[in-house]
């Protein structure tokens, strides 16, 4: 069973409001995902970290989205100003060290922008 | 361009069965194999992987088959339960990268 623990479970946000999500790594764990996955079941991947370090991103030319993974602290995605399209399961995930090693899930942050 | 492909979109078989679940790739810098099993409302759960060095990965019930020159695999579910009835993801990864790219999905439903 994963022991990745996201939070909150459920998320309701109204357009234009600001959309937070929390996730912690199974202990041990360096390396933390993030992806999107939508009404059809398709992944998106957003961005991973190693430790505090960003090691890749996706274009977010809107801007509208940030994440970091602070020491002794929760790691964060954050939406800055909600649009009906980002809602979506939002999954975090950890891996040892997330060159081709077991990648665990969370259960997800379920965002709905109404 | 879709880098990985899963078919079929949705299997039926009746418990008991082995249950067959296809997965095919683009990328030959792909090396490494997971399958995840995700049930409604939950977040996806690593059953199995391979990575390309082999062709067989046997754990319980599951086995992947790996055809690195044909660039499939396969997912074969053995005495198939109900309680197996989920969406199943192949997904693909490099080890430059570790970010996974997954298929969209196979819908298994197990007949009691």
């Amino acid at each position: 069973n994963s022991k990745v623990i996201q939070t909150p479970r459920y998320l309701v946000k109204g357009q234009g409001q600001k959309a937070k999500m929390r996730c912690i790594p199974e202990k041990g764990h360096p390396v933390v995902f993030w992806y999107q996955q939508n009404k059809n079941n398709e992944f998106k991947f957003l961005i991973n970290f190693q430790n505090q370090e960003v090691l890749q991103q996706i274009d977010m030319t809107e801007k509208r989205f940030s994440a970091e993974c602070p020491s002794n602290s929760p790691c964060s995605l954050e939406i800055q100003s909600s649009e009906a399209g980002d809602s979506a399961l939002y999954l975090c995930a950890s891996s040892p060290t997330g060159a081709n090693t077991e990648v665990f899930f969370g259960k997800g942050t379920r965002l709905t922008v109404v | 361009q879709q880098q990985v492909r899963q078919s079929p979109q949705s299997l039926t078989v009746w418990e008991g069965e082995t249950a067959i679940l296809n997965c095919s790739y683009e990328n030959s810098a792909f090396d490494y194999f997971p399958w995840y099993q995700q049930f409604p409302g939950e977040g996806p759960a690593l059953l199995i992987a391979i990575r390309s060095v082999s062709d067989k990965k046997e754990d319980g019930g599951f086995t992947i088959f790996f055809n690195k020159r044909e660039k499939n695999l396969s997912l074969h579910i053995k005495d198939s339960q109900p309680g197996d009835s989920a969406t199943y993801f192949c997904a693909a990864s490099h080890t430059n990268t570790g970010k996974l790219t997954f298929g969209d999905g196979t819908v298994l439903t197990v007949k009691p």
